[in-house]
């Protein structure tokens, strides 16, 4: 039963957009989230996270969106960019733990 | 550079065969966690230890165990290895060096294992 979903395998944005990758969880516990970027052949590098007494978090050209009552969580990033182009993973933490729940990944193709 | 390092990169075995990863977390993170990530399964918790102590185990199996030294490397040691071990294992670590908050994770750049 997979708790944490990323519905989309990839998505394909034109250089200087918005890309919008989408992530729905089902454990109502979880109360910490975090977005990951893995390029081939590298771990997951960390990129934003947020609490769940929050429900936005910016950082430069991303933002983290929560919606708790939806158990959704969205990244933007404004304007994407070519180097953006990696695997993009949602993660999230159940309270009282450290134990990072991941999504599946979403393979983000930024095209110049 | 995350500051975690895994070694080796890669590891080519044989079935049966028992191997050990190693990680060291970035200077001053007192937790480590093993990931296991393969094709069809993403990305899974498998162990983790806070100053030599376990702390939390997730999907780990009884073929697989891990520790923690006291200098906070960890290793994590495969036996009985199966073709279906094969798979990139991460070790992460965190802590508040640098301004981290606990709950970030910092991931190695991974050990690919192929069982044969």
């Amino acid at each position: 039963d997979q708790q944490v979903k990323q519905n989309s395998p990839s998505l394909s944005v034109q250089e200087g957009r918005i890309s919008i990758l989408n992530c729905d969880y089902t454990n109502s516990m979880f109360d910490y989230f975090l977005w990951y970027k893995k390029y081939p052949a590298e771990g997951p590098t960390f990129l934003i996270s947020i609490s769940s007494i929050k429900d936005k978090n910016e950082d430069g050209r991303f933002t983290v969106f929560l919606n708790k009552s939806a158990k959704h969580l969205s990244l933007h990033i404004v304007p994407s960019q070519p180097g953006d182009s990696a695997v993009y993973f949602c993660a999230a933490i159940p309270a009282g733990s450290y134990q990072l729940t991941f999504g599946k990944g979403t393979k983000l193709s930024v095209i110049p | 550079d995350s500051g975690v390092t895994q070694t080796p990169k890669h590891l080519i075995t044989a079935t049966g065969q028992r191997v050990t990863l190693r990680c060291s977390p970035r200077s001053g993170d007192l937790s480590v966690y093993w990931y296991q990530q393969s094709l069809d399964q993403g990305l899974q918790f498998l162990i983790q230890y806070y100053n030599g102590e376990e702390r939390a185990k997730g999907n780990i199996l009884e073929r697989f165990s891990a520790q923690q030294f006291p200098d906070l490397h960890s290793e994590l040691n495969l036996s009985s290895l199966e073709l279906g071990d094969s798979a990139l294992y991460f070790c992460a670590s965190s802590g508040t060096s640098g301004g981290a908050a606990y709950n970030e994770q910092f991931f190695g750049p991974g050990t690919r294992l192929t069982v044969l």
